[in-house]
Formats: C-alpha cells, sequence, structure tokens
C-alpha cells in the first residue's frame, strides 16, 4: 500500500529565510504523482507544487521547490525567503494509481514563520 | 475563474440527524472527491465522482453517501449523524480521472455534531 511519511509535526523559520519541510514516500508503482498543499487557519487546501515520477527535473513554483529524491523516496518541499503568511500546515500528498485516483497525504508539518 | 465551492460553510447537529454538504467543481472538471479531515488527524479519502458515478469510495460506513449531478456539483449525505463525524468536510475537483491532474479544494464545510 501506498504510504507519505512527515516526520515533523512542527517548524519554526525567521522571515526572509529558506525552510525545507521533509516528505518520504513508499510505493511500488513506478508511475506516481507527489503533491504538496498548504492549509492555513482558515482550512482550504491550497495546491502548491507538483511533481511527477518520470520528471527529469525537480519541480519549482514560485519561491517553492522540489527537492526530488527518486532513489531515497522522497519529496521535499523547500520554501525560500519565508514571508509571515507562509505559517500554515503543509501537506504532501501521493496520488494513487488505482482505480480511485484519490490521494493519499501525510500527517501535516506545521509551519511557523518568526518575524 | 471560479474555484471549487461548499456549503453550508458551517452545519451543527445532533447525534442522530442527517447532513448534506454540497459541493460545485471547478467549471469543465468532471471529478469530484470528498475528504474528512477530524481535528488533529490528516484527510482520509471518502468518495469520488466521476461523470456521474461513484467511482470508489474509503473506509467509511455506508451511512456516508453522495451522488453526482448532471452539472457534476455533488452532494455529500452524512446519515445517524455521530460525535465522531464532527470534523471538516472538504471537497476536492480535478480535470478528469488522469492521474497527473491536480486536485484543486473548496474551503471545506465545518460539521459539529452535538
Amino acid at each position: 500500500a501506498q504510504k507519505i511519511t512527515q516526520t515533523q509535526p512542527g517548524m519554526f523559520v525567521q522571515e526572509k529565510e529558506a525552510v525545507t519541510l521533509d516528505c518520504t514516500y513508499d510505493t511500488s508503482d513506478p508511475s506516481y504523482g507527489l503533491f504538496w498543499y498548504k492549509q492555513p487557519s482558515s482550512g482550504e487546501m491550497i495546491f502548491l507544487i507538483y511533481q511527477g515520477s518520470y520528471d527529469q527535473q525537480n519541480a519549482t513554483e514560485g519561491r517553492y521547490s522540489l527537492n526530488f529524491q527518486k532513489a531515497r523516496k522522497s519529496a521535499n518541499l523547500v520554501i525560500s525567503a519565508s514571508q509571515l503568511g507562509d505559517s500554515a500546515m503543509y501537506f504532501c500528498a501521493m496520488r494513487e494509481t488505482d482505480s480511485s485516483y484519490k490521494l493519499i497525504f501525510g500527517s501535516g508539518t506545521r509551519l511557523l514563520v518568526r518575524p | 475563474e471560479a474555484g471549487v465551492t461548499q456549503s453550508p460553510t458551517h452545519l451543527i447537529k445532533t447525534r442522530g440527524q442527517q447532513a448534506t454538504l454540497r459541493c460545485s467543481p471547478i467549471s469543465g472538471h468532471t471529478s469530484v472527491y470528498w475528504y474528512q479531515q477530524a481535528l488533529g488527524l490528516g484527510l482520509q479519502f471518502l468518495l469520488w465522482y466521476d461523470e456521474g458515478e461513484e467511482r470508489n469510495r474509503g473506509n467509511f460506513p455506508p451511512r456516508f453517501s453522495g451522488r453526482q449531478f448532471p452539472n457534476y456539483s455533488s452532494e455529500l449525505n452524512v446519515n445517524a449523524l455521530e460525535l465522531e463525524d464532527s470534523a471538516l468536510y472538504l471537497c476536492a475537483s480535478s480535470l478528469d480521472r488522469s492521474s497527473y491532474n491536480e486536485q484543486f479544494f473548496g474551503p471545506g464545510t465545518r460539521l459539529t455534531v452535538l
């Protein structure tokens, strides 16, 4: 069965610094997709970045980049130049490749950006 | 382009009652997913609808059900409410069944069961 693990329940980062949020995954399927979502206190899940298993390059979206290490089965999110508005829960997720295509989520990391 | 919308924002019910939650996907999206996020827990997959059909369901009892309408909007029904059903219910839509399409989430419905 596919599984997502986020080992950091909470993280602090100073404003304007970079921070890495860890995510490891487990799957036996050679084709899969990895996603990162941000969940502010309002509850809405905001899509941040996507990495496909066959993508040759690490995904980047503005201040977000994904450090994809396939052999180690890790897909860490890097946020550069942290802003106060980045304070939120961050979830790593994998798309099921069975007939459901549902997302399997990790337990999340709460990031707090200090001024 | 309007995002995924959900109604109501908040819903308060008592044990044994029924709750109905609604979701409108992004225009052009045919797949709708429902997730439950109980307090302190991660998101758990509930149901998936595509092209008007229930395609898959998560490990939830049958009192969790729903449907998808011809305009691709969806409804989640929870019968015989229990206290542990209190959670944030998130709906997500996706362009189609492709595994490479991201799911876009709505703001959620916070259900409280007293």
